[in-house]
């Protein structure tokens, strides 16, 4: 296994469609992250799931964004009607349950572009 | 609130030591980390300290934790032009599982 892998990792969209990421955690691992990082900033986080089960959500996760894992492995993140304001690096993590969140291990991300 | 502050822009010359600096609100903090990001690449776990430490070393990097002042610095000694790259400061707040990141500082290495 080589890591956690995300696709695809570059996205350019016109204001007001759909996008769907996705990511694909480290086998065994039941914790998936996702996380946005905007030009200049750090990562802010925006949603967790243990298995398919999500568990927190951000208050930055707007209606016009839905996470899912309905198996329990891979999640998808889908933008609805995108807005200038969404572009930026969208990051997945993975970690084993009941690890020290030390061991959240990033994937390289899916950088948004929205025109 | 949960809040993580540093400075934006650190330069320093080859060979010398590194020092970026942190600050952070949140007292109830169980884990401290540093991340490394270099262009085009995810983010790098450097190292990280449990709350109940106040300095922990690996090979080139010490890392200091003041928590009474809630301030965490990362030393990088002989830094080398590979070590250009945006240094995360980050949080996780107690019995918590997400990650605060602060925004970031950008280390310049001079020749």
């Amino acid at each position: 296994d080589t890591g956690v892998s995300q696709n695809p990792r570059h996205k350019i969209t016109k204001r007001g469609q759909n996008v769907t990421f996705r990511c694909d955690p480290i086998s065994e691992h039941n914790r998936l992250y996702w996380y946005r990082q905007t030009l200049g900033q750090g990562p802010e986080f925006l949603t967790y799931f243990q298995n398919e089960a999500q568990l927190e959500k951000s208050r930055l996760l707007s209606d016009r964004f839905s996470a899912e894992r309905p198996k329990g492995s891979f999640s998808t993140l889908e933008i609805q009607r995108t807005e200038q304001g969404d572009s930026a690096m969208y990051l997945c993590a993975s970690s084993l349950p009941g690890s020290p969140t030390y061991e959240q291990y990033f994937g390289p991300g899916t950088r948004l572009t929205v025109t | 609130g949960e809040d993580v502050e540093q400075s934006l822009f650190l330069s320093v010359r080859e060979g010398d030591s590194s020092v970026i600096n942190c600050t952070y609100t949140d007292s109830s903090s169980t884990y401290l980390y540093w991340y490394k990001q270099e262009p085009g690449a995810g983010l790098q776990l450097l190292t990280y300290i449990f709350s109940n430490m106040d300095m922990k070393q690996d090979q080139r990097l010490t890392v200091l934790l003041n928590k009474k002042d809630k301030h965490l610095s990362l030393r990088i000694a002989d830094t080398q032009t590979g070590d250009s790259a945006i240094y995360f400061c980050a949080e996780t707040p107690n019995r918590d599982d997400k990650i605060i990141f602060g925004k970031g500082t950008r280390l310049h290495i001079l020749p």
